[in-house]
């Protein structure tokens, strides 16, 4: 089975734009959660989604927003990007999104100048 | 929230020295897995190991769940071991799809 993929992978931004990241989970995975890693926060969970329902949403502000669509494919928006959303945006794959293995893409790495 | 601790924050070794890895956490969980991030950030899998013992190689893991914490032990360590390793936990109850991460031990292994 193919892996989760992430589009894109790189990503340079400006202060106040918007920017629309996408996630494809394995094959027959329908949860999908999102994470935000930075140097000095770590990794934190963004929000998880389960047969295009929000299950889950960690705290982070209401520019973060995403969505499931049936194919369980994801997309995460950020809107009016700041310097500190600048990260490593990973997404992970799992059946049912509790007791199994969650599987991670590659990241898509966001630069916001 | 549940907390994850992990020890040693960093870990410098010699080229087959075996070492051994901890994560505290402060409540019971429902999943338990650990990671190892690679220079170009992407986690791997290593072990989905809620509880018990498992085994991969040069690798093992060992969850004690009753007591609140897990190991991983990695043996004869190569220097391709090196990166950030990461225990992350899912709690119980209805957090789904949430792991919780520690803050990841930095390994070095010199040749």
């Amino acid at each position: 089975k193919a892996g989760v993929t992430q589009t894109p992978r790189y990503l340079i931004k400006t202060r106040g734009q918007q920017v629309t990241l996408s996630c494809s989970p394995i094959s027959g995975h329908r949860s999908v959660s999102w994470y935000q890693q930075t140097p000095g926060q770590g990794l934190q969970f963004l929000f998880e989604y389960f047969s295009e329902t929000q299950r889950n949403k960690g705290n982070f502000p209401g520019r973060f927003s995403g969505r499931q669509f049936s194919n369980s494919r994801s997309e995460m928006n950020v809107s009016t990007l700041e310097l500190g959303d600048s990260a490593l945006y990973l997404c992970a794959s799992s059946l049912v999104g509790g007791v199994d293995t969650q599987y991670f893409g590659p990241g898509t790495r966001l630069t916001v100048l | 929230g549940i907390q994850v601790e992990q020890s040693p924050p960093d870990l410098i070794l010699q080229e087959g020295a075996n070492s051994t890895l901890r994560c505290n956490f402060s409540d019971s969980v429902n999943n338990l897995q650990w990671f190892h991030q690679n220079p170009w950030g992407q986690l791997i899998n290593l072990f989905y190991i809620p509880s018990g013992t498992k085994q991969n190689g040069r690798l093992s893991a060992t969850t004690v769940a009753t007591e609140r914490y897990s190991l991983l032990y990695i043996s004869s360590s190569q220097t391709t071991d090196s990166g950030v390793y990461f225990c992350a936990v899912i709690a119980g109850g209805t957090s789904y799809g949430k792991l919780t991460f520690g803050q990841g031990t930095i390994l070095t292994v010199h040749p």
